[in-house]
């Protein structure tokens, strides 16, 4: 089975501060996601990268970064944490990319700024 | 690209056949339509994809009209564990394309 890690399941930062969000996945896929969930609004896609050191806007990237040095993990950032950025966060990977391939998410990571 | 319309929420009862269905009046050639299920505090899971006409596997059916302007995931005789926040998503198939998630319709089963 795929297996998709997410760093923390619940976090609480200060505003300004910089924080990282960590996922790894165990199954060799070559696409990672980073998305965010919030009441009313479903899932929305931030970043995501098709290859190691390779990254794509998603529909929200503003006021976050991502890096990814290996093919296994994909880490998100918050440059400087706002509180508009307390959300669920959504890591997910896939073998390839597009719609065609199915995504497999990890349990995903309360980020509360205060 | 594709956006997607879901209803927002849906009740049925145990035993019932359960129909979503999420119009995408702009979805392009190479989209395909994916269906994920969520539970509070947990990933969305994969449920089933198409293309066209009709998909089943063990879980569900897609049913996807020659238009593909809409899609319909059919739930056969849901119980209470089907209780769940159901996605609808329409994406691109080529390397890198971008993914849109509907807004999910909220699915309570009663006994």
């Amino acid at each position: 089975d795929v297996k998709v890690t997410q760093s923390s399941r619940y976090l609480v930062k200060r505003t300004g501060e910089k924080v990282f969000l960590e996922c790894v996945q165990d199954m060799d896929h070559e696409n990672m996601f980073w998305y965010r969930q919030d009441p009313g609004l479903g899932l929305r896609l931030i970043y995501f990268s098709y290859d190691v050191k390779m990254k794509e806007k998603g529909d929200i990237p503003e006021g976050y970064s991502v890096s990814r040095e290996k093919k296994e993990r994909f880490s998100l950032i918050l440059e400087s944490a706002s509180t508009n950025q307390t959300s669920m966060y959504l890591c997910a990977s896939s073998l390839e990319g597009g719609g065609s391939y199915e995504q497999y998410f990890g349990p995903g990571t309360r980020l509360t700024v205060t | 690209l594709a956006k997607t319309t879901q209803p927002i929420s849906m009740d049925s009862y145990e035993g019932q056949e359960v129909n979503i269905t999420c119009s995408h009046n702009n979805i392009a050639t190479n989209d395909y339509i994916t269906w994920y299920q969520q539970f509070p505090s947990q990933g969305p899971r994969f449920i089933i994809q198409g293309y066209k006409t009709k998909v089943t596997n063990e879980v569900a059916s897609l049913f996807i009209p020659a238009d593909r302007k809409s899609s319909t995931l059919s739930l056969p005789r849901v119980s209470l564990s089907d209780t769940a926040v159901y996605y609808c998503l329409v994406g691109e198939t080529y390397w890198g394309g971008k993914l849109i998630f509907g807004q999910g319709t909220e699915l309570s089963v009663k006994p």
